[in-house]
């Protein structure tokens, strides 16, 4: 079975300081897919990564950067310098390498980024 | 990425009553999945549709609860029966599979639900 853990509940930054989150996942599959996905108040759904599990390269966009370890099966989201408008909930999630199979979804992290 | 609309995009409803969701997407995409997020929750998949064939429920999901329709590639629905107030949730639709050659699945805006 698959399951993504997200240790943190809420977090909360002062602005401008670095902020990670933490995502722990486990399954039996050998090739899958990682995602990490925010979600403002407004609850709209929006896509941030996806990350197959082949390519342990890490990934930098901007202000965020990720840091995948498949040796601790960890997929772990850094914000620097974070801003009021990172204050959202973000979610881990993991599939197959199908889009045909759906998202198994951590429990989120509420980060609050205070000015 | 795929564009995906849902309707209603908020409601608030009677106990007992039934609600139908829309979601349409701007590509035919092979499958669609209906997710529920209670409030302060993560997301929790209800099911899988797939055109042509029924609904597939995950545990603790029932098809006379939650009858779904996919009546083409790009449109499903998804029907709240007999509502209470558990049933108070955002629900999202998703598409996957082959959109704009990607296997990233993307979510629609959501139907924020209420049920008094």
């Amino acid at each position: 079975a698959q399951k993504v853990t997200q240790a943190q509940t809420e977090i909360s930054v002062v602005e401008k300081e670095d902020v990670t989150l933490d995502c722990v996942y486990e399954t039996r599959d050998t090739t899958y897919y990682l995602f990490w996905y925010k979600q403002p108040p407004s609850g709209e759904l929006v896509f941030l990564i996806r990350r197959n599990s082949f390519d342990e390269q890490n990934e930098i966009s901007g202000r965020y950067s990720w840091n995948f370890q498949k040796s601790t099966s960890s997929f772990n989201f850094t914000i620097t310098a974070s801003q009021v408008v990172d204050s959202a909930v973000y979610f881990c999630a993991l599939s197959g390498v199908s889009g045909n199979t759906p998202l198994v979804f951590g429990k989120g992290t509420r980060l609050s980024v205070i000015a | 990425s795929a564009v995906i609309s849902q309707k209603p995009s908020r409601d608030i409803c009677q106990r007992g009553t039934s609600l139908t969701i829309q979601c349409q997407v701007d590509s035919q995409v092979t499958m669609m999945f209906w997710y529920r997020q209670q409030p302060g929750q993560s997301l929790t998949l209800i099911a899988t549709a797939n055109q042509g064939s029924e609904a597939t429920y995950e545990s603790g999901f029932v098809i006379d609860k939650f009858p779904i329709s996919r009546p083409n590639l790009t449109f499903s629905t998804l029907t709240v029966s007999n509502m209470s107030p558990e049933d108070s949730s955002i629900y999202l639709c998703s598409v996957g599979g082959q959109v704009r050659h990607t296997d990233t699945q993307y979510f629609g805006p959501g139907t924020r639900l209420t049920v008094l």
